[in-house]
């Protein structure tokens, strides 16, 4: 069975940093691509970046570029999000999930973790 | 960026009727890569339909997709209490892949 846990969230201040963390179970992790995904409170989903299973190609969208790094560590089976210069607008649940396709990506997403809540407030 | 519109914001229905929600793309989604999600509340999103028609699994057949180019349609033909949820679809041709704003399908 797939599973994908988050963990990592919490309060921080602006212009603060924080590194998620998705431990992942069920599959193949060096196999496929992941993604993390986020929900501001009460809005709709926005894809922030993405990492091929080597770890070798990395994505994000424009306005996390600069901010915002996504690894992996394939050897434990972990997925990371490490978050610099925070922002209010980055307030959101973030989602990791997990690509469908072995060997390459589409970004889409057959399975999600549950989320972890980030907050950045003063 | 391709956006995606969904419509309507808000869909209210009773068991046991048809639902039809519409996504449209600002252009052309081609090889149909279009996915469907749903979300219940406090859950995360979960697979409902791949390349615009394509069940996941598990997914149940009154699910169904269709649509290609830029006008696609989630259809629910007969609705459980389980299926009242916000939906989402979202294209993933292009850079960055993005969602639709959303179809909340509640109880009448």
């Amino acid at each position: 069975e797939v599973q994908l846990v988050e963990s990592g969230g919490g309060l921080v201040q602006p212009g603060g940093s924080l590194r998620l963390s998705c431990a992942a179970s069920g599959f193949t992790f060096n196999s496929y691509a992941m993604s993390w995904v986020r929900q501001a409170p009460g809005k709709g989903l926005e894809w922030v970046s993405a990492i091929s299973g080597s770890g070798s190609n990395t994505y994000y969208v424009d306005s996390v570029k600069g901010r915002f790094t996504v690894s992996r560590d394939n050897s434990k089976n972990t997925l990371y999000l490490q978050m610099n210069s925070l922002r209010a607008e980055d307030t959101a649940v973030y989602y990791c999930a997990k690509d469908p396709r072995s060997s390459g990506y589409y970004f889409y997403f057959d399975y999600w973790g549950q989320g972890t809540l980030v907050t950045v407030s003063p | 960026e391709i956006v995606l519109t969904q419509s309507p914001g808000t869909l209210s229905l009773s068991p046991g009727e048809r639902a039809t929600l519409s996504c449209r793309a600002s252009q052309s989604v081609s090889s149909s890569y279009l996915a469907w999600y749903q979300q219940r509340p406090g859950q995360a999103p979960r697979l409902l339909i791949y390349g615009a028609s394509n069940r996941a699994t598990g997914i149940p057949d009154r699910f169904s997709g269709s649509g290609s180019g830029t006008d696609f349609t989630l259809t629910i033909s007969r609705l459980e209490p389980e299926d009242f949820a916000v939906y989402y679809c979202q294209q993933y041709v292009d850079s960055p892949r993005t969602f639709g704003q959303g179809t909340k399908l509640e109880i009448k």
